[in-house]
């Protein structure tokens, strides 16, 4: 199975900060991966797909990159409303892994 | 528009069976794989399954396999989770949900809560 190393498990940051999110797969994935953001007691909305191309709808201050299997979501100026868990997923192999989660607090 | 509902989450003992159901409507169930994720209280999000387009072919996560079932009736727009031998550790929100890939798409129910306890 791919393992999907998430970090960091969370952080506090102030709004308009610029944060970064790291998923490490533990094999080559392509850009078999996507960003999801998980607000308390709702379903996870995808930001990213492919690795780094935006989901229709999304701010453009969320941007997703790739460098080898080192995926990075990269949000550039916090607003209120990102305070939330995010989570990577690959989608390379069966079965599909999510990272851990980054819970994202207020500072 | 697109909207998947769960049904069939509640209680139930160890040991026992449930049937969790996904109506899908706002596209054709029949056009697309289809998967089911879950979440204990205050954890992460696991992927458990998914069926291809037809129901021929399934894929289940090693803590599930053998004890879930997932299949589609594409006539009714319905995918369902059929658990049995169901753990303590099985508790946790159920979401069906059409995950994108690739795709530009992605689509998740609000999710259905599944408390396996005596």
């Amino acid at each position: 199975d791919i393992q999907m190393t998430q970090s960091p498990s969370s952080l506090s940051a102030s709004v308009g900060d610029r944060v970064t999110i790291t998923c490490r797969a533990s094999q080559g994935i392509r850009n078999d991966l996507g960003w999801y953001q998980q607000k308390p007691g709702k379903a996870p909305k995808r930001l990213i797909y492919a690795a780094s191309s935006l989901q229709s709808g999304v701010p453009s201050r969320f941007s997703g990159s790739i460098s080898g299997t080192e995926f990075t979501l990269t949000i550039s100026s916090l607003q209120p409303e990102d305070f939330a868990t995010y989570y990577c997923l690959q989608h390379n192999s069966y079965p599909w892994t999510f990272g851990q989660g980054t819970k994202v607090e207020i500072k | 528009e697109v909207q998947l509902v769960e049904s069939g989450g509640g209680l139930v003992q160890p040991g026992g069976s449930l049937r969790l159901s996904c109506a899908a409507s706002g596209f054709t169930l029949s056009s697309y794989w289809m998967h089911w994720v879950r979440q204990a209280p205050g954890k992460g999000l696991v992927w458990v399954s998914r069926v291809d387009s037809d129901g021929s072919d399934t894929t289940y996560a090693d803590s599930v396999k053998g004890r879930f079932t997932i299949f589609r009736d594409n006539a009714k727009n319905t995918m369902y989770l059929q658990m049995n031998s169901l753990r303590a550790e099985d508790t946790a929100v159920y979401y069906c949900a059409r995950l994108g890939g690739h795709d530009p798409s992605d689509y998740w129910g609000q999710g259905t809560l599944v408390t396996v306890s005596s």
